[in-house]
């Protein structure tokens, strides 16, 4: 069964650092992944997505993440946090194929950024 | 353009009445989902439409829930003889395909309060 795990459940930054959310995945095949984002009383917003062509991924707002197949790892990573980026971000699996269609979300990181 | 739209954006109802909430899907996208986003359980699918049919209805956590979609487009999810732990945020999402590199969108959500 596909699944995402999120390492940690809350971190904390200072405005300026850099920023590692970590997310590990279990798949039977290669995976489609992504991150999410929900900002306080937000919609979910797509940040990013991994679906087998280049292994580093670049989003929007400065957000990039590395698929690795030998660490069954997606971390999400930006060099320099911003005060807007504090937020819930989610690890997402996508489960497809046959008569699914379906995300699989982690438990989400709620990031802060301190001043 | 426009995106996904849900109403009512609240519903406070009483236990044991029924309840049905709306989406609208971005134009032309064919694939439709529910997800459910609860302190407890995090955010959870539902159900997926392809069309007008609903493939996978895996994640509906009871018979009091359904969902139809008509006319490729408009979704209603209803919720018989609400409980108290029916009370979430609904999450509908569009997709321009059914296929897991495809993003899915989502809109702004439905919370659901059950007293």
């Amino acid at each position: 069964a596909q699944s995402v795990t999120q390492l940690d459940s809350h971190v904390s930054v200072s405005e300026g650092t850099p920023v590692l959310l970590r997310c590990n995945y279990s798949s039977s095949y290669s995976p489609s992944l992504f991150w999410y984002v929900q900002h306080p009383n937000k919609g979910l917003q797509l940040l990013l997505k991994y679906t087998s062509a280049a292994t580093l991924v670049k989003g929007i707002n400065g957000f990039e993440a590395e698929f690795k197949k030998s660490e069954t790892s997606f971390h999400l990573t930006k060099p320099s946090a911003h005060m807007s980026d504090a937020a819930e971000y989610f690890c997402v699996v996508s489960v497809g194929g046959g008569a699914t269609n379906k995300l699989i979300f982690g438990t989400g990181t709620l990031l802060a950024v301190q001043p | 353009g426009a995106g996904v739209s849900q109403s009512p954006s609240n519903k406070v109802t009483e236990k044991g009445k029924d309840v049905e909430l709306r989406c609208d899907p971005i134009s032309g996208h064919t694939a439709l989902y529910w997800y459910r986003q609860s302190l407890g359980q995090g955010l959870e699918f539902l159900i997926y439409f392809q069309g007008n049919s609903a493939p996978d209805k895996s994640g509906l956590p009871s018979d009091r829930f359904s969902a139809e979609r008509t006319g490729g487009s408009v979704s209603t999810l209803t919720i018989q003889r609400t409980q108290q732990e029916d009370s979430a945020v609904y999450l509908c999402a569009s997709s321009l395909a059914a296929s897991g590199g495809y993003e899915q969108y989502f809109g702004p959500g439905t919370r659901l309060t059950v007293t």
